[in-house]
């Protein structure tokens, strides 16, 4: 069972212009929905993060969207540069049990591999 | 700070072959984990530890072994090599493993098995 579905896989987009990709999760317990940038022989890093208890957050060019009743979030790209070219993961996490302690478990999307063409 | 240090970053193994990937964090954080990506698969997560000797299964945990000793070091054991395991495996670490703690990641390990 996928719990993070994530979309397009792959996503072309001309130079200044606006990239979106979205996801859409399952399980309500979610509380966490970070997204992450990849560069190509690189780990995966934070870019961005947004609890369920705002609708957007918006940091520089970019910016997520939240929809806490219909289950999705988007990641927006203002003005696409060449160096956003990456593959970028949505991503959920929930507390497991109610300990409260540190067992976290972050899910993620299977990826967007984004090229912003010159 | 070095961050998170993954080692080797390249390995080519034999079916059945024994290996053990090392991950080593230089940020004194709690939590640790071992993912696999995989073309079209995303990010996957094998094994986690939120602490020096707790442990605890991810998604995909058959065929890998854990071992938290310290806090700094998180090695990955493979004990029977598959020509399924051959993937991208990226160590990541985090201050606490609660809440909005953001994860570390190492530049990876690409291992093959033949």
């Amino acid at each position: 069972q996928q719990q993070v579905k994530q979309s397009p896989q792959s996503l072309i987009v001309q130079k200044g212009g606006i990239s979106i990709i979205n996801c859409a999760y399952e399980n309500t317990a979610f509380d966490y929905f970070p997204w992450y940038q990849q560069f190509p022989g690189k780990g995966p890093a934070l870019l961005i993060a947004i609890r369920p208890d705002v609708s957007e957050k918006k940091e520089g060019r970019f910016t997520i969207s939240f929809n806490k009743s219909a289950k999705q979030f988007s990641l927006h790209i203002m003005d696409s540069q060449p160096g956003d070219s990456a593959t970028y993961f949505c991503a959920a996490s929930k507390r497991r049990g109610n300990s409260g302690g540190s067992n976290y478990k972050l899910t993620f999307g299977k990826g967007t591999l984004l090229t912003v063409n010159p | 700070n070095a961050g998170v240090t993954q080692t080797p970053k390249f390995q080519v193994l034999k079916t059945g072959q024994s290996m053990t990937l090392q991950c080593a964090q230089d940020m004194n954080h709690e939590y640790m984990s071992w993912y696999r990506q995989d073309p079209g698969m995303g990010l996957r997560l094998i094994h986690y530890s939120v602490g020096a000797g707790i442990t605890d299964q991810g998604e995909v945990p058959n065929g890998y072994n854990v071992s938290r000793s310290t806090t700094e070091d998180f090695p990955l054991r493979l004990l029977s090599a598959a020509p399924s395991q051959t993937s991208v495996y990226f160590c990541a670490s985090s201050r606490t493993g609660v809440g909005d703690s953001p994860l570390h990641f190492g530049n990876g390990t690409r291992l093959t098995v033949t």
